[in-house]
């Protein structure tokens, strides 16, 4: 089963609108980290947050992890039209190894 | 260079064929990695590779065979696919993690190898 669900499955707003995407997951984890990928193409690494920390800024991007309730959020402040892609959520098992696994992903289209 | 790149970049094949993907990167990472996604799905963790050594292989068919000659380099041999294997085939590494656990710090991903079996 998978580690990290998100939703919405999918979003759309205005061009200087926020965009808000949730992930849950089931298990205990290291960081739980939040990639972007274009249509097609490989994915890009946004943010990374550990499991001692609740809240992490880069940019326009404010991620938070509750781990009580196995929970993150990515805000997008001020979207543009080149935020349109898939959102992944993915999460690092506190077992150890490499085993990282994806969240269902959030596709966000923003209009111009 | 932060840059991890993928040949070929689409590739169309039979079910007799056999062929091959090729991974590298020149950042110093000693885990490698393969993903298989599928449209509208994510990523799917297929092997791993920590110091040259297979560290991990979440029960792939024996039809996909994955190969790590050295440090930079990482490839996928594929031979009998079958139609429900076309796919995006994704390469990433990862430096060695911190205390926290190995292998658990940012993948950089190449723009992945499109697949389509006949």
């Amino acid at each position: 089963s998978q580690q990290g669900e998100e939703d919405p499955q999918a979003l759309s707003i205005q061009e200087g609108e926020n965009a808000t995407m949730n992930c849950s997951y089931k298990t205990s984890i290291n960081n739980l980290q939040w990639y972007r990928q274009n249509s097609g193409r490989g994915l890009v690494h946004l943010i990374l947050i550990r499991s001692n920390e609740r809240e992490k800024h880069s940019g326009r991007l404010r991620v938070t992890l509750d781990t009580s309730k196995k929970s993150s959020s990515l805000l997008i402040t001020a979207s543009r039209a080149a935020d349109t892609a898939s959102y992944f959520c993915a999460t690092g098992g506190r077992a150890g190894g490499f085993k990282t696994i994806f969240g269902a992903g959030t596709r966000l289209f923003v209009k111009a | 260079d932060t840059e991890v790149t993928q040949t070929p970049k689409h590739l169309v094949m039979g079910m007799t064929n056999k062929k091959s993907l090729k991974c590298e990167q020149h950042m110093g990472h000693r885990a490698m990695y393969w993903y298989k996604q599928k449209a509208k799905k994510p990523p799917e963790l297929m092997f791993v590779y920590s110091y040259e050594k297979l560290s991990i292989n979440e029960s792939v068919p024996s039809r996909f065979s994955p190969e790590c000659p050295n440090s930079s380099l990482l490839n996928l041999h594929l031979h009998a696919l079958q139609p429900e294997d076309s796919a995006l085939y994704l390469c990433a590494s990862s430096s060695p993690g911190l205390a926290g656990g190995p292998g658990h710090e940012t993948q950089y991903f190449g723009p992945g190898t499109r697949l389509l079996v006949l």
